[in-house]
């Protein structure tokens, strides 16, 4: 079955170093999301990207960095300079060409140790 | 620029008792509006789109959501809440800019559903 395959499902981070999320997808879709989610504030958008080696920064990019050397990989690093890492992450994709909505993977949680 | 509002955090209804999610949004264009559902430490799931077509929308498990252009409303509705209902759940709104898409998400409302 096409899917999104996020991980690790949980993932610990020490003080002052990076960590990637992966995000694979076998649905052959040209776009890709991450968004960050906490308690009470929905999902806000971090990086996306349209095609391959090309993508944008969304609403919170700082302190994120994103590749996307093939279309169906988007990884996502979360740099030391993010200041509040610990979240919920979550991974999404979307076929540009049709009208169907963003398919979402199972998540990333990240805590600080 | 487009925004989805869902106000208040949480609600609480019985078993069996009308489900109601409000969401209003703000949109300069047509929109393109959704409800996503989230089990907890999992990702959302798609329950229902509207785009354009009719303005009443039929989702999965027993949910709908009624576009109202003059009240910048799509709120989600069930008329018989089960307990495999309680979720959280998410309204949303499409951005189309320049050939790219992106979603702008209301904060999320927290359903409990009471025996």
């Amino acid at each position: 079955d096409g899917g999104i395959t996020q991980s690790p499902k949980y993932l610990f981070r020490k003080e002052g170093q990076n960590v990637t999320l992966s995000c694979e997808q076998n649905l052959n879709h040209d776009a890709m999301y991450w968004y960050r989610q906490d308690p009470g504030q929905g999902l806000r958008l971090i990086y996306y990207s349209q095609i391959v080696n090309d993508f944008q920064k969304g609403d919170i990019a700082e302190g994120y960095s994103v590749s996307r050397e093939k279309k169906e990989s988007f990884p996502l690093t979360v740099t030391s300079a993010q200041k509040n890492p610990t979240a919920f992450y979550l991974c999404a994709s979307i076929d540009r060409a049709s009208n169907q909505p963003q398919h979402f993977g199972d998540g990333t949680r990240l805590s600080i140790l | 620029a487009q925004s989805v509002t869902q106000l208040g955090s949480h609600v609480s209804v019985s078993e069996g008792a009308l489900v109601l999610l409000r969401c209003n949004y703000s949109s300069s264009v047509p929109p393109y509006l959704f409800w996503y559902v989230q089990y907890p430490n999992q990702g959302l799931q798609l329950l229902l789109k509207y785009t354009s077509a009719a303005t009443l929308v039929k989702g999965i498990n027993g949910f709908e959501a009624e576009f109202k252009k003059s009240e910048t409303s799509f709120h989600l509705t069930k008329p018989s809440a089960h307990m495999s209902d309680a979720a959280e759940y998410f309204c949303a709104v499409s951005v189309r800019q320049g050939g790219s898409e992106k979603l702008v998400f209301g904060k999320g409302m927290k359903l409990t559903v009471n025996p």
